[in-house]
């Protein structure tokens, strides 16, 4: 079984502040993470993902994120928001498996202030 | 371009009606998916097929069904006995489980 919490449903920054968006997980097998942005009416786009290898994963937009495996998170970091980051973000993980679904959070919108 | 064309972007059930929300991919990927997305609820699956004339239920496949007769269509059909069906439908496709899904861009489904 696997689940996914995000903390915190809506967050607010200044343009030009840090982003941090929280994510931890639970996985009962080794997790493949991800991060996805949507805008109003749209679907997801991904943003980044974590298989394996380096911890740090680079993804679109300048966005990064951590895999922390002793504290099971997945944090997404931007240095300095923009306005068009404005935008509800979805993280995500799967099992490493051939039979792991896709398990969801519950989402956080970002509000980026001028 | 390739990618997942979801139709129609809006749509409107009367009471006892059954619906169907088509979903199309010109990316050759085996792997096709049904989300249902509510406000505060995240993305909750409902049907997925990982290959033609093969699916399974996903975690809230009540009221609902599939079917998988092309690669690249996977239609969902929400039928009468789904009682609350207003939501925001996303279907995705992957060419292997390992790798991240590709969405459309959403039916919405309203109840008149």
């Amino acid at each position: 079984a696997q689940s996914v919490t995000q903390l915190g449903s809506h967050v607010s920054v200044s343009e030009g502040a840090l982003v941090l968006l929280r994510c931890n997980y639970s996985s009962s097998v080794p997790p493949y993470l991800f991060w996805y942005v949507q805008y109003p009416n749209q679907g997801l786009q991904l943003l980044l993902k974590y298989t394996t290898g380096a911890t740090l994963v680079k993804g679109i937009n300048g966005f990064e994120a951590e895999f922390k495996k002793s504290e099971t998170s997945f944090h997404l970091t931007k240095p300095s928001a923009h306005m068009s980051d404005a935008a509800e973000y979805f993280c995500a993980v799967k099992g490493g498996t051939s039979y792991g679904k896709l398990t969801f959070g519950q989402g956080t919108i970002l509000t980026v202030h001028p | 371009d390739g990618g997942i064309t979801q139709s129609p972007k809006y749509l409107f059930r009367k009471e006892g009606q059954n619906v169907t929300l088509s979903c199309e991919q010109n990316l050759n990927h085996d792997a096709m998916y049904w989300y249902r997305q509510d406000p505060g609820q995240g993305l909750r699956l409902i049907y997925y097929s990982q290959i033609v004339n093969d699916f399974q239920k996903g975690d809230i496949a009540e009221g609902y069904s599939v079917s998988r007769e092309k690669k690249e269509s996977f239609p969902l059909t929400v039928t009468s006995a789904q009682k609350n069906p207003t939501a925001f439908y996303l279907c995705a496709s992957t060419p292997h489980w390992a790798q991240p899904q590709h969405f459309g861009d959403g039916t919405r489904l309203s109840i008149l």
